[in-house]
């Protein structure tokens, strides 16, 4: 149990293009999703906190013009990278709270030219 | 502001030996604490504490918490090169149980 999935798994784009990455709870009901960013050798970075039906909350220094998060139901968030440029090329990762664990999805590696 | 902190950064060890990884933190509204194993790709849950003193374990690991010190330690027994990988350590706190990472522990095990 407990699984979540990302699709797609790896995305190459040009910039200037908009890119969506989608995150499901395939076996459960996620209370809260949460989009992180990963870059090569460093930590996850929280980048928002989304609940379904409402707005997402984003941490200082994201912008939320640029990454939008959609919550439309207890098992599915999108994260779209707007306007995308190559400093956005990272490994975007979600994670899906049931009661007080998350779980994480198995990650999308941006790559913007 | 939130803290985490976890040491060693890296060890390197051979198959067979036990390592203990040092977690500590500093977190509002402090709900639980969560290790995950991370390797190629995205982070993979081991163990959730929420109690002080009570030891979890799954295998060879094995994982404890004290909220009072705001420490916890995540223990490997009998390594094996299967557990290279990445271990972070993650408090999660207020209303929505937000985690904050550690940088991790690099894990090294040669044979």
């Amino acid at each position: 149990g407990a699984v979540v999935s990302q699709h797609p798994s790896r995305v190459i784009c040009k910039s200037g293009t908009s890119v969506k990455i989608e995150c499901r709870s395939l076996d459960f009901q996620a209370t809260t999703m949460f989009w992180y960013r990963q870059f090569p050798k460093k930590s996850l970075m929280l980048m928002a906190t989304s609940n379904e039906g409402s707005k997402a909350t984003y941490e200082q220094g994201v912008e939320k013009d640029k990454f939008l998060i959609n919550h439309a139901s207890l098992t599915l968030s999108t994260l779209t990278v707007t306007s995308a440029h190559p400093e956005d090329s990272s490994f975007y990762i979600c994670s899906a709270r049931v009661d007080s664990e998350q779980y994480f999805g198995p990650g999308t590696r941006l790559t913007v030219t | 502001e939130d803290k985490v902190v976890q040491s060693p950064l890296s060890l390197v060890v051979h198959e067979g030996d036990t390592v203990t990884l040092n977690c500590s933190y500093e977190v509002t509204n402090f709900r639980s604490l969560l290790w995950y194993k991370q390797e190629k790709k995205a982070p993979t849950f081991l163990f959730m504490l929420t109690s002080s003193g009570i030891e979890k374990k799954s295998g060879r690991l094995s994982s404890i918490l004290d909220k009072k010190e705001l420490f916890s330690i995540l223990n490997i027994t009998a390594t094996q090169t299967g557990d290279s990988a990445i271990y972070l350590c993650a408090p999660s706190g207020g209303s929505n149980y937000k985690l904050t990472f550690g940088k991790g522990t690099l894990l090294t095990v040669n044979p």
